[in-house]
């Protein structure tokens, strides 16, 4: 089993929905997670940090259960700019190292 | 500001060659860090510098990856001999306090084929 899972996609969605992407994690002990944005060859990018309370910066929305060892990021009113790899990554127990998952594709068409 | 710099951008070799990599982090950030993504797998974290001292290798595959980083500036990645499992894209990044939580800046990486 992976320690992050996330459905790869691609979804693809017209410009203007709302989208919703969702991962979980294994290590109980994660104390920090977050949503980074990949770009088609290029970095990883920081979109949010995620927080218990849940957060929401502009368009984007994540939340996260550490019960269920869920994280969920939502787009609402998708722009073609926001066609990339969203990546849910956690941090290995209580170290800096980060565990990333593979990566959830978006399409957003005109 | 200048951003967290890798070269090269991409490096072909032949298996049982050597390959260096540079990464110059952001001025100012102690903290260094190699990740890699190989072909179809998630990205994985490699080592973690603390200045010019190995915080911790546990990620690193085996004795051909060696990392240093002479006078806590600049790292350097070799692979020797390379493999050809060992093609994929090395990242590096670099933070200011290397605490859990703190915001990570990559670099754009070096894609490694190995022929």
């Amino acid at each position: 089993r992976k320690e992050v899972e996330q459905d790869p996609g691609p979804f693809n969605v017209p410009e203007g929905a709302t989208v919703a992407f969702n991962c979980t994690y294994s290590n109980s002990a994660s104390q920090s997670f977050f949503w980074y944005r990949q770009d088609c060859r290029k970095e990883p990018k920081l979109l949010m940090s995620v927080y218990s309370s849940g957060n929401e910066d502009g368009r984007f929305t994540a939340q996260l259960n550490r019960a269920s060892q869920y994280i969920s990021l939502l787009i609402r009113d998708s722009k073609l700019s926001d066609s990339a790899t969203y990546l849910c990554v956690v941090n290995d127990g209580s170290s800096y190292k980060l565990i990333f998952g593979s990566g959830t594709r978006l399409l957003v068409r005109p | 500001e200048a951003g967290v710099t890798q070269f090269p951008s991409h490096s072909v070799i032949e298996k049982g060659q050597t390959v260096t990599l540079r990464c110059d982090p952001i001025s100012g950030h102690d903290n260094l860090y190699w990740y890699r993504r190989v072909m179809g797998k998630e990205i994985k974290f490699l080592l973690h510098f603390v200045k010019e001292s190995k915080q911790d290798e546990s990620g690193m595959p085996n004795n051909r990856f060696l990392a240093e980083r002479t006078g806590g500036t600049y790292s350097t990645l070799k692979v020797q001999p390379a493999e050809l499992e060992d093609s994929g894209v090395y990242f590096c990044a670099s933070s200011q306090d290397g605490g859990v939580g703190e915001k990570l800046f990559f670099g754009s990486g070096t894609q490694l084929s190995v022929l």
